[in-house]
């Protein structure tokens, strides 16, 4: 079965460290990877998605993903994460590739101290 | 503006009740969906739509009902509600499914 699995369930920071949040699926097709992110109290929001060309992918707020077809894997990265990146992070991805099945990992809860 | 709305946003009731709850989007998306987030599980479909009159099981459809009968709706029926569909569910619409997923705010469903 499909699975995605987000090794990272709480992450505590400090203002102007780095972050990489790990995503690692299981399906051998092609796959759409997405990036979401929930600050408290709100819905889902877009950070950023992958579904082909350059495996490097620059979403809002300086986080960027690199999908690595090989490794499966399609992790999350900021250089310096801020406060206001407090928030639960989620991988998704949809596949089969022209269905709207999606499946998401369980999130990361980031915490970033200031 | 370009949302989805779902109604209630909270709701206690109880085991065997009957209830709807609606999502309803203004962008003329194609695709919708429901999800219900619960701690430490994440995001799990529940039900997805690809058109009108278009339905398919997500990995989690037991308990509920979908329906498609205009663009815009997708409501979620709960024909029997359990104390183990307690639970935080959000519904969204895309206009591809390679693309962005537009949430709804969420609706908090509490069954006793």
């Amino acid at each position: 079965a499909q699975s995605v699995s987000q090794h990272n369930h709480h992450v505590i920071l400090s203002e102007a460290a780095s972050l990489e949040l790990g995503c690692n699926y299981s399906y051998g097709g092609t796959v759409n990877l997405f990036w979401y992110v929930q600050y408290p109290g709100q819905h889902l929001q877009l950070l950023l998605k992958y579904f082909s060309g350059d495996p490097l992918v620059k979403g809002i707020k300086g986080f960027e993903a690199e999908f690595i077809k090989s490794k499966f894997s399609f992790n999350l990265r900021k250089p310096s994460v801020q406060w206001s990146d407090t928030a639960e992070y989620f991988c998704a991805v949809n596949a089969p590739s022209g269905t709207y099945k999606y499946i998401f990992g369980t999130g990361t809860r980031l915490k970033v101290l200031a | 503006e370009a949302q989805v709305t779902q109604n209630p946003r909270y709701l206690i009731t109880v085991t065997g009740k009957k209830l709807t709850v609606t999502c309803s989007q203004n962008m003329n998306h194609e695709y919708m969906s429901w999800y219900r987030q619960d701690p430490g599980l994440g995001l799990r479909q529940i039900y997805y739509s690809m058109n009108v009159e278009v339905t398919d099981k997500g990995d989690v459809p037991e308990g509920y009902k979908v329906s498609r009968k205009e663009k815009r709706n997708f409501p979620l029926i709960l024909e029997s509600p359990s104390p183990n569909q307690t639970s935080l569910y959000f519904c969204a619409s895309s206009p591809a499914p390679y693309t962005e997923a537009f949430f709804g705010q969420g609706t908090r469903l509490t069954v006793v």
